[in-house]
């Protein structure tokens, strides 16, 4: 059973950019994982930012943006604001007996 | 406007049971799939179960196999979670949240509800 990891936390500046990662124990990150980003503020429920590697839903910032990076699957913050202060986690697919697998999330600290 | 809203949570003795559920509202509940992901206090998310748009096919997480069973009546536009032999880490917010398209692969998750609580404990 694989195992998502992600960086525990991470602080940024007001205005700049960081990258969140997201590794899976089985190897490489591909596209064929679908990897899905995912923002959850205090108290509320998740929201989906980011699906299949790249791709956005209407309500996504233009300022977030997924890729895949070295071998795992990236979320990108360019331009970051207050609000953007949250947890976020990364789901990869797994076409098997436990298919969808949560990454233990990343707090981005915005300061 | 879309709406997910899940209801049944409570306190509940170890051992116990409880049925969850997710009135779906906006959209055609009976052409989507549908999720069940949960999240632990001060923990983070973990998909528990996930049923096809019309019932035929289901997935659940080891953690909870053999314990918990996801159903829905379309004609109610509802989801439902059965919990059985309810343990304390069972205890966390139970979200339900739509699956949008059809690859049997990719988890395709896009509105999610507020949750629910269920608590475990004697």
């Amino acid at each position: 059973q694989a195992v998502v990891t992600q960086e525990p936390s991470l602080t940024v500046s007001p205005g700049g950019t960081v990258t969140l990662t997201c590794g899976s124990s089985s190897g490489a990150v591909t596209s064929g994982h679908y990897p899905y980003w995912f923002q959850q503020k205090p108290g509320q429920a998740p929201r989906t930012l980011i699906f299949d590697t790249t791709y956005k839903h209407s309500w996504t910032p233009a300022r977030f943006s997924g890729s895949l990076l070295g071998g795992k699957a990236a979320l990108t913050l360019s331009g970051a604001q207050p609000e953007d202060e949250a947890e976020y986690y990364c789901l990869l697919s797994y076409n098997g007996a436990r298919p969808w697998v949560f990454g233990g999330g990343t707090k981005l600290t915005v300061l | 406007q879309l709406q997910l809203v899940e209801s049944g949570g409570g306190v509940v003795q170890p051992g116990g049971s409880l049925r969850l559920s997710c009135a779906a509202s906006g959209f055609t509940f009976s052409n989507c799939g549908m999720h069940w992901v949960r999240q632990a206090p001060g923990k983070g998310l973990e998909w528990v179960a996930f049923i096809h748009s019309d019932g035929s096919d289901k997935s659940y997480a080891d953690s909870v196999k053999g314990r918990f069973t996801i159903s829905r009546d379309n004609s109610k536009n509802t989801l439902y979670l059965q919990i059985n032999s309810l343990r304390a880490e069972d205890t966390a917010v139970y979200y339900c949240a739509k699956k949008w398209g059809s690859n049997p692969v990719a988890a395709q998750v896009d509105h999610w509800g507020r949750g629910t609580l269920v608590t475990v404990s004697s």
